[in-house]
């Protein structure tokens, strides 16, 4: 079957760095993506992988180990708007994603 | 910024009425897409659209009922549904040619039924 893992929920502190972890297990891959869904509103897209390795955009960025099944974002410098759910979603082979049911995280002062 | 228009954006039907969602996309993009999301649980994609064409559906129950006019335009019937549909129900588009795939995603129809 198919399957996309990551936390429930996570808290952080405004000013830090969290890492939110994503693991798959999907019939086949044509990459991965993260998206940003604040309360009420439409998931918005924050990255795409495909290759192995990091990618860096401003304050967030997203790794790829695709022998690992295994990808994570890293959120740096971390503001009381970044508090959202963060949804992990793998393409199949068929073009189709996969999602997981997302990381709610919460930022404290 | 999105560029995919949901309507209405709060519905509450009892189970015997008959109603639609629709979406417009504004992006020129190829394919377009429902997707139910209920509290906890994963994005479940209900029903795909090509270029028009109808390529996927996730053995959705017959009381929900696409219709796609154009690349632009989606629509979801509703009727005689369950209390178990009451969820946000969420439009998307993406260009499923070259590559980039990401979905852009409207802001939803939060769906009561009583």
């Amino acid at each position: 079957g198919q399957n996309i893992d990551q936390p429930t929920e996570m808290t952080a502190t405004e000013g830090a760095i969290v890492q939110i972890n994503c693991t798959y297990q999907t019939s086949g891959f044509n990459g991965l993506f993260w998206y940003q869904q604040h309360a009420g509103e439409a998931p918005t897209f924050l990255s795409y992988n495909v290759l192995d390795g990091l990618e860096e955009k401003g304050r967030f960025s997203s790794f790829l180990s695709r022998s690992k099944g295994y990808s994570y974002l890293l959120l740096k410098e971390l503001q009381m708007k970044d508090s959202a759910s963060y949804l992990c979603a793998v393409m199949d082979s068929n073009y189709q994603l996969i999602w997981g049911a997302g990381t709610k995280l919460i930022i404290k002062p | 910024e999105t560029g995919v228009t949901q309507t209405p954006r709060h519905l509450v039907m009892g189970m015997t009425n008959k109603k639609s969602l629709k979406c417009e996309q504004h992006l020129g993009h190829n394919a377009m897409y429902w997707y139910k999301q209920s509290a906890k649980k994963p994005l479940e994609l209900m029903f795909v659209y090509n270029f028009k064409e109808q390529t996927e559906n996730n053995s959705v129950p017959s009381r929900f009922s696409p219709e796609c006019p154009n690349s632009s335009h989606l629509f979801l019937h509703l009727h005689t549904l369950q209390p178990e549909d009451s969820a946000l129900y969420l439009c998307a588009s993406s260009q499923m040619t070259g590559s980039s795939y990401e979905q852009y995603f409207g802001p939803g129809t939060r769906l009561t039924v009583t």
